[in-house]
């Protein structure tokens, strides 16, 4: 089946640092989605997407479908940011599941 | 979120028991899943259903049975629970058909002593 595997595992930053998450996929993708599980263990959906660039705020993402990799970009960070952030791609954008990455753990400290 | 919501919230459970886990939706949305999340897994499904009565098995599926009488809700059944399974369970729901964004539930936390 398709791997999906994400770098760094772990990243700690100083609040209002940047940094890059990044997403490397086996095979080609029609749905790709990224979700933050906050510290209280809930995951909430970023973004759906399956190529090219999106922005919400201090977030955005963008996807190379044809290279096989997406990043997500966070700027300014906030010690909110912290929690794990999961990539999770599907070859077809139908009902194929979503296979989730082991996703980046991230620590911002004040 | 508060179109999808799973109970019990957490189970501590005997080695051998049947367990079932209920996640129920609000948002008539068609696709609904079953995912386990264990330290150094990430999230693994386990089964998932693309309409009432329709289900199909996951990576992870063995020990584990599903049932969609109805579209709000889609129960997990552990037959006989293992330690193994001693896991946190989530749902999640999607619309599908143009709105592929999944929405997650808050969890189910299981320990099988």
């Amino acid at each position: 089946g398709i791997q999906v595997e994400q770098s760094p595992p772990d990243l700690i930053l100083q609040e209002g640092a940047n940094s890059t998450l990044r997403c490397n996929f086996s095979d080609s993708v029609n749905n790709l989605q990224w979700f933050h599980q906050n510290p209280w263990g809930q995951l909430i959906n970023l973004f759906y997407i399956p190529s090219g660039t999106k922005q919400n705020g201090r977030l955005s993402a963008t996807t190379v479908a044809t290279e096989r990799y997406s990043l997500l970009y966070i700027s300014s960070s906030q010690t909110t940011d912290s929690g794990v952030y999961f990539c999770a791609v599907a070859r077809n954008s139908g009902n194929t599941p979503l296979v989730f990455g082991k996703g980046t753990r991230l620590s911002v400290i004040a | 979120d508060a179109g999808i919501t799973q109970s019990p919230r957490h189970k501590v459970t005997e080695t051998g028991t049947p367990v079932t886990l209920r996640c129920h939706q609000t948002e008539n949305h068609r696709y609904m899943y079953w995912y386990r999340q264990d330290p150094g897994h990430g999230l693994r499904l386990i089964h998932y259903s693309y309409g009432v009565k329709d289900t199909d098995k996951g990576e992870v599926s063995d020990g584990y049975s599903v049932s969609r009488s109805k579209t709000e809700d889609f129960l997990l059944t552990l037959e006989s629970a293992t330690s193994s399974q001693t896991s946190v369970y989530f749902c999640a729901i999607s619309a599908g058909e143009g709105s592929y964004g999944y929405t997650f539930g808050s969890g189910t936390r299981l320990t099988v002593v």
